[in-house]
């Protein structure tokens, strides 16, 4: 069965340092994996995509991941942490159910606290 | 920048009532989702439509959810009855293809009381 872990369920960090978090997934194939922010009573945004290519993947607001396939990862970074990047963030791994070849499914969420 | 809408945002809603909601989503994108996210955990997934069809709405109670988008557009998901179990943020998302990312509404937040 697809399945996607998020370890931590909070991560706080100072305004300025590097920010880590953490997700592990475990599916039969090749992963498409994806991470989404929540802000309070919002719906999900899109930060980025691992389809296939290179292992570190850029996307939104300075946001990057690292996909790595012997430790089945795919944590999210960021060099230097903003107050406004406190919010709840989702992994996601595209799995196979069924008739459905899109269904994501998340993990379990970490919040994010940056302290100015 | 195109976007996902929703309404109500908001909803509360006694016991037994019946209640609906709305999804407009992205013009153009094919592929509509219906996801479920309960306080503290994350989105999981109701049903899925590749125009108007349904693709996958193994995870949808169909003695009391049902969901349409009769014109391949936009999309009602409905309850009946409402029950304290249902409360909860309701998400819709949408994708150009089934194989591209979604993006997803602001929600509709579900209290049932």
């Amino acid at each position: 069965a697809q399945s996607v872990a998020q370890p931590e369920d909070q991560v706080n960090v100072a305004e300025g340092n590097p920010l880590t978090v953490k997700c592990t997934y475990s599916v039969s194939g090749n992963p498409y994996l994806f991470w989404y922010v929540q802000y309070p009573n919002r719906g999900l945004q899109f930060l980025l995509k691992y389809i296939t290519g290179d292992n570190l993947v850029k996307g939104s607001y300075g946001f990057e991941a690292e996909f790595n396939k012997s430790q089945t990862s795919f944590h999210l970074k960021k060099p230097s942490a903003l107050v406004s990047d406190s919010a709840l963030y989702f992994c996601a791994v595209r799995g196979y159910y069924g008739g459905a070849t899109n269904k994501l499914i998340f993990g379990t969420g970490t919040l994010l606290a940056v302290q100015p | 920048e195109a976007e996902v809408a929703q309404s109500p945002r908001y909803k509360i809603t006694e016991k037994s009532q019946a209640v609906a909601f709305w999804c407009d989503p992205i013009s153009g994108h094919a592929t509509l989702y219906w996801y479920r996210q309960i306080l503290g955990q994350g989105p999981e997934l109701l049903v899925q439509f590749q125009d108007e069809s349904v693709v996958d709405d193994s995870q949808l109670p169909k003695d009391r959810f049902s969901a349409e988008r009769l014109k391949g557009v936009d999309s009602t998901l409905k309850i009946q009855p409402a029950e304290l179990g249902d409360s909860a943020m309701y998400l819709c998302a949408s994708s150009l293809h089934e194989s591209y990312e979604q993006y997803f509404g602001p929600g509709t937040r579900l209290t049932v009381t």
